[in-house]
């Protein structure tokens, strides 16, 4: 069964610093990652969707992958308050209906104005 | 604009009592989700449905039932709730046939205390 996980647990950075966050995944076959952002017990939103290895970027949310180390990372650049929220990241296997995706815990993100 | 409806937002009872948490989705979305969110363990899939009258178990659906009586409209049902079942509860969308292919568009959760 996929295990995903991602640290830190937690972060905080300075307003406009860089934030990296990281995620693992144990299915060396999935091929469908997306990161989302929760602000406190709201509902999700996708911040940028990644399916093969490299970059993607949408605005100030640049996801890295490489499926052969078994990660996929997320950079906040420019971080502002508002940014503060949990970080999930999710895994599925192919570009298929959600029950085959996994969440990881996710990475707490506080930015200090 | 296209989005996810929950209610309700807030609710309390009591061990053994009968809990309806409903969802609407105006994505014109086939499939819909229903996740818990717990301290620790993650969003957790409970039921999922890919169109009305479809219901399909996900990785945690002891103790609930699900309806998909619309396209838009998937309801999830606990009968006797116990107090393990005190979460926060998230209703999802997604069509896979489309571009975005499986990312959900979540709505904005149910708090259930059970006590």
């Amino acid at each position: 069964q996929q295990k995903v996980q991602q640290s830190p647990e937690s972060l905080t950075v300075s307003e406009g610093a860089m934030a990296s966050l990281n995620c693992t995944f144990s299915d060396g076959t999935s091929n469908n990652f997306r990161w989302y952002r929760q602000h406190s017990a709201k509902g999700l939103e996708v911040l940028v969707s990644i399916f093969s290895d490299g970059e993607k970027e949408e605005g100030r949310f640049t996801a890295h992958l490489n499926r052969a180390n078994l990660h996929v990372s997320l950079h906040i650049r420019e971080p502002q308050p508002s940014d503060s929220a949990v970080y999930l990241c999710a895994v599925s296997p192919t570009n298929s209906a959600g029950n085959k995706l996994t969440f990881g815990i996710g990475t707490r993100v506080l930015v200090r104005p | 604009e296209a989005a996810v409806t929950q209610s309700p937002r807030n609710k309390v009872t009591v061990t053994g009592g009968n809990v309806t948490l409903s969802c609407r989705q105006t994505n014109s979305h086939n499939y819909m989700y229903w996740y818990r969110q717990d301290t620790g363990h993650g969003l957790r899939l409970i039921h999922y449905s890919y169109g009305a009258g479809n219901l399909q178990i996900g990785d945690v659906p002891d103790g609930y039932k699900a309806t998909r009586t619309t396209q838009e409209d998937f309801f999830l049902l606990l009968e006797l709730a116990s107090p393990s079942q005190t979460s926060l509860y998230f209703c999802a969308s997604s069509d896979p046939g489309h571009h975005s292919g499986n990312t959900l568009y979540f709505g904005e959760g149910s708090r259930l205390i059970v006590v």
